[in-house]
């Protein structure tokens, strides 16, 4: 079946860091892949995604790369900042099926001063 | 409205009580999810509503589990006979369509305790 396996957490690291989630995911066909970020006291919110492989998702200084021969999308930024405390969860979609989402098991990342 | 709207925000219940969540999505969405996010257990899709078409239930944990979703708007998720395991935040996301074309929206979840 379909699943995402993400790094546990927590991360803690120091402002200007630079931070690497991992996340791998097993699925038949070519699924679409994203990166969701939850605020504390606040919803899911999309940060990235990238529909095939090679392709680079990208917001917010927030970088993932398909890689179909790793199975991975990790997530990446360069210099961490203190409001970027939150629970990342990568997730994957497949266009064959309803859209839903399977998600991983969100990875909480913690940014001191 | 602006966003998705889920009520309540918090709910404490005894076990074996009923309950009910209700999500109002964003207006001209048509596509709605109810995900269930467990401590430690990241988020699992419970049921999938699109336009008139029959809801997609694969998600549902058990017989307990029910959702509606009327005049293709504001739906309902109800618990029956909830019990210590059925406590999480139950979060209702719309969209569009499709999550890679349009992309969801979240609300921000009811927390359900079950004492």
């Amino acid at each position: 079946g379909n699943s995402v396996t993400q790094m546990e957490g927590p991360v803690t690291l120091s402002e200007e860091a630079f931070l690497t989630i991992n996340c791998t995911y097993t699925a038949t066909g070519y699924p679409s892949l994203f990166w969701y970020v939850q605020y504390p006291g606040e919803g899911l919110q999309l940060l990235l995604k990238a529909t095939k492989a090679d392709d680079k998702g990208s917001n917010k200084g927030f970088e993932a790369t398909y890689r179909k021969e790793t199975t991975s999308f990790h997530l990446e930024k360069g210099s961490v900042q203190v409001s970027d405390s939150a629970v990342y969860f990568c997730a994957l979609t497949r266009t064959s099926n309803t859209g839903k989402l399977i998600f991983g098991q969100g990875t909480t990342l913690q940014v001191k001063p | 409205g602006a966003g998705v709207s889920q009520s309540p925000s918090n709910k404490v219940t005894e076990k074996g009580k009923d309950v009910e969540l209700r999500c109002d999505p964003i207006s001209g969405h048509t596509a709605l999810y109810w995900y269930r996010q467990s401590l430690g257990q990241g988020l699992e899709f419970l049921i999938y509503f699109q336009g008139n078409s029959a809801p997609d239930k694969s998600g549902l944990p058990s017989d307990r589990f029910s959702a509606e979703r009327t005049g293709g708007s504001v739906s309902t998720l109800t618990i029956q006979r909830t019990q210590q395991e059925d406590s999480a935040v139950y979060l209702c996301a719309s969209s569009l369509g499709r999550e890679q074309v349009y992309g969801y929206t979240f609300g921000s979840g009811t927390r359900l305790t079950v004492v």
